[in-house]
Parts: C-alpha cells; sequence; structure tokens
C-alpha cells in the first residue's frame, strides 16, 4: 500500500523565519512527486520533482528530491504571514496517473 | 483560462439524504480526479476518470457513491444515502493526459464543503 509520511504536521514561526517542510514517501511505480500549497479549500501546483538531486525553485521556495531515500524537502526562506497555509506533499504512481497525497503540514507564520 | 469549476459552494443535508456535487475541469483536460478531503487530513482520491473512462475508483464506497463523467468533459459525484462521516470537502481536479509517464500537475477546484447532520 502506498505511503506518505509529512513532517512535522504542525509549526509555528515567526516572519523572517526559515522553515524545512519534511515528505517521505513508500509508492509503487513512482513516476514524480508533487508540492500543493492550500489556504483554504483549493490546494494550488508549487512544484513538480522527477530527478534527484535537482532543486527547483520559485522566489523564497525551493524544492529537491532523493529518490533514493525516498524523501522531498521543501524550504521557505524569509517566511511572511502569507505562508501561512497547509503544504501537501503528492507523490505520483502508476504511470504518473493518480496522485497519493500525505496529511499535510500545517505552517503558522507570526507577525 | 478558466479554472476547474465546482457547485455548489457549500450543502447541508441530513443523514440517509442525498446529495450531487457537480465539476467542470479546465477545456482539453482528459484526467477528471475527486478528492475527498476531511478536515485534518490530505485529499484522497474517490474516483479518476481519463476521458469518459473510470481509471481507478478502488478507494468510492461503490454502495453509496457514484459518478459519472459523461461525453468526457463535465463530471457529477453522488452520495446516496449520505452518512455524517461523508462530512467533508470534495476537490474536483483536472490534468493533462500524460503522454511521458511522469504526468502533469493538477489543478484543483474551490471544492464543495459538505455537512451532513
Amino acid at each position: 500500500e502506498d505511503k506518505v509520511v509529512q513532517s512535522p504536521l504542525s509549526l509555528v514561526v515567526h516572519e523572517g523565519d526559515t522553515v524545512t517542510l519534511n515528505c517521505s514517501y513508500e509508492v509503487t511505480n513512482f513516476r514524480s512527486l508533487l508540492w500543493y500549497k492550500q489556504e483554504k479549500k483549493a490546494p494550488t501546483f508549487l512544484f513538480m520533482l522527477t530527478s534527484s538531486g535537482i532543486e527547483k525553485k520559485s522566489g523564497r521556495l525551493s524544492s529537491i528530491l532523493d529518490k533514493k531515500e525516498l524523501f522531498s524537502i521543501l524550504n521557505i526562506t524569509a517566511t511572511q504571514t502569507g505562508d501561512s497555509a497547509v503544504y501537501l506533499c503528492a507523490p505520483r504512481d502508476n504511470y504518473g496517473q493518480n496522485f497519493v497525497f500525505g496529511p499535510g503540514t500545517r505552517l503558522s507564520v507570526l507577525p | 483560462e478558466a479554472g476547474v469549476a465546482q457547485s455548489p459552494r457549500y450543502k447541508i443535508i441530513e443523514k440517509r439524504q442525498s446529495v450531487a456535487f457537480w465539476c467542470n475541469p479546465i477545456s482539453g483536460h482528459a484526467t477528471l480526479y475527486w478528492y475527498q478531503q476531511i478536515l485534518g487530513q490530505g485529499p484522497k482520491l474517490l474516483i479518476q476518470f481519463q476521458n469518459n473512462g473510470v481509471v481507478d475508483d478502488s478507494q468510492l464506497p461503490k454502495d453509496r457513491f457514484s459518478a459519472e463523467r459523461l461525453k468526457g468533459v463535465d463530471s457529477t459525484l453522488k452520495i446516496q444515502p449520505a452518512k455524517l462521516e461523508d462530512s467533508a470537502v470534495y476537490l474536483c481536479a483536472s490534468s493533462l493526459a500524460s503522454r511521458t509517464g511522469i504526468g502533469t500537475e493538477a489543478f484543483f477546484g474551490q471544492g464543495t464543503r459538505l455537512t451532513v447532520v
């Protein structure tokens, strides 16, 4: 059975702090891993990772995948209150079809 | 580009009643997903369509849930009869069909918050 573990489940920081969110997975026929940000109801896409060791960056967010150790991390530097959200990790299996979502990390950034 | 449209946004029903949710995916997206997200948990796949065919419905409680995607565009998810534990947000998502096996990102609608009392 596919399994996704995210840690920590909850995190409270102050503006300006740097955070690292972790995602470990066990999925059959792994193809890629996606990160989403969920503020209210609709998750919004952040990154898709397919290759080990290649960092993807978007502004203050970056992410990297380790396919050998089966994990990914999402870094957010200089956090802002607008970064407060649930961050979801979703590896894909079954030849790039199905997403398996983790429980999410709830990040709260205090002013 | 219009996003994934869902309706209604909120629904409150009594247990044992029936309810239906509607989803219109992004134009040209062959793959459509329905997810159930219970408070405090990640989304759980209920059913996945490729055009109008079902790819995966292994986690769909088929005794009470049904879904269809006529003509490979809009989709409807129905619950009949509803139970208290069906209270959740129901998310619809769509993506382009994967040609490489790696896949593409899925785009989500705003979801329907269902409360069963």
